[in-house]
């Protein structure tokens, strides 16, 4: 089945450093990839949809110099923290549709969590 | 705009008790509907879904029907066990089936704990 690759798992940073986060489609293309951000005790909110070789849409509120993605090619989008505060502190996870799946296409990575100090 | 809503947990139950996390959703179109579930320091995975009025999803011994009348999605098990304590989230996708877009839009998700 589709598998999807999110890394790292759980990464610490000091205050003010960079964090990138990858996410790769295993075995299959994904021009669109999802950034979804978890807070606790609340809902996933979708922070940008990635789009393989142009500018991501983000959500409104999810400032875009702060969180930068790429989409560089069918299998891979990052996210990087920039700048990164202990607010930042949280669940990111990625998620990726395979259009040949239809319905069921949606396929998530393990998640990454980010703990700024 | 589109929303779901489930009930709020967490939800403790006994071993072999019945569950039901209750799911209602808001939505313009025909969205496809989802359960979701995000077991304890892991990713989310699908549990089923349904894709048009009146259509049953079912996994693992779980089921939820795609009520349009109620646009409602409930989850329901006959029988939990331990293994099934973690989190469930309730989703809808807001573009139709083939769209080249569409996001999940989820619910806050409900922490079930089954105690042996």
């Amino acid at each position: 089945g589709a598998v999807v690759s999110q890394h790292p798992s759980w990464v610490i940073c000091k205050s003010g450093t960079s964090v990138k986060i990858e996410c790769r489609s295993l075995d299959f293309q994904a021009t669109t990839m999802f950034w979804y951000r978890q807070f606790p005790k609340q809902s996933l909110m979708l922070m940008a949809t990635s789009n393989e070789g142009s500018k991501a849409t983000y959500e409104q509120g999810v400032e875009k110099d702060k969180f930068l993605i790429n989409h560089a090619s069918l299998t891979l989008s990052t996210l990087t923290v920039t700048s990164a505060h202990p607010e930042d502190s949280s669940f990111y996870i990625c998620s990726a549709r395979d259009l040949t799946k239809g319905a069921r296409g949606y396929t998530f990575g393990s998640g990454t969590r980010l703990t700024v100090v | 705009g589109n929303s779901v809503t489930q009930m709020e947990g967490p939800v403790t139950l006994s071993e072999e008790a019945f569950l039901t996390i209750n799911c209602t959703y808001t939505a313009t179109g025909y969205p496809s509907l989802f359960w979701y579930v995000q077991y304890p320091g892991e990713g989310l995975q699908l549990l089923l879904k349904a894709t048009k009025a009146d259509d049953k999803g079912s996994n693992k011994g779980f089921e939820a029907t795609y009520r349009k009348e109620t646009t409602s999605f409930h989850l329901e098990k006959g029988s939990v066990q331990v293994s099934d304590s973690a989190v469930y989230f309730c989703a809808l996708s807001d573009q139709n089936y083939g769209g080249s877009q569409g996001n999940l839009i989820f619910g806050k998700g409900t922490k079930l704990s089954v105690k042996p």
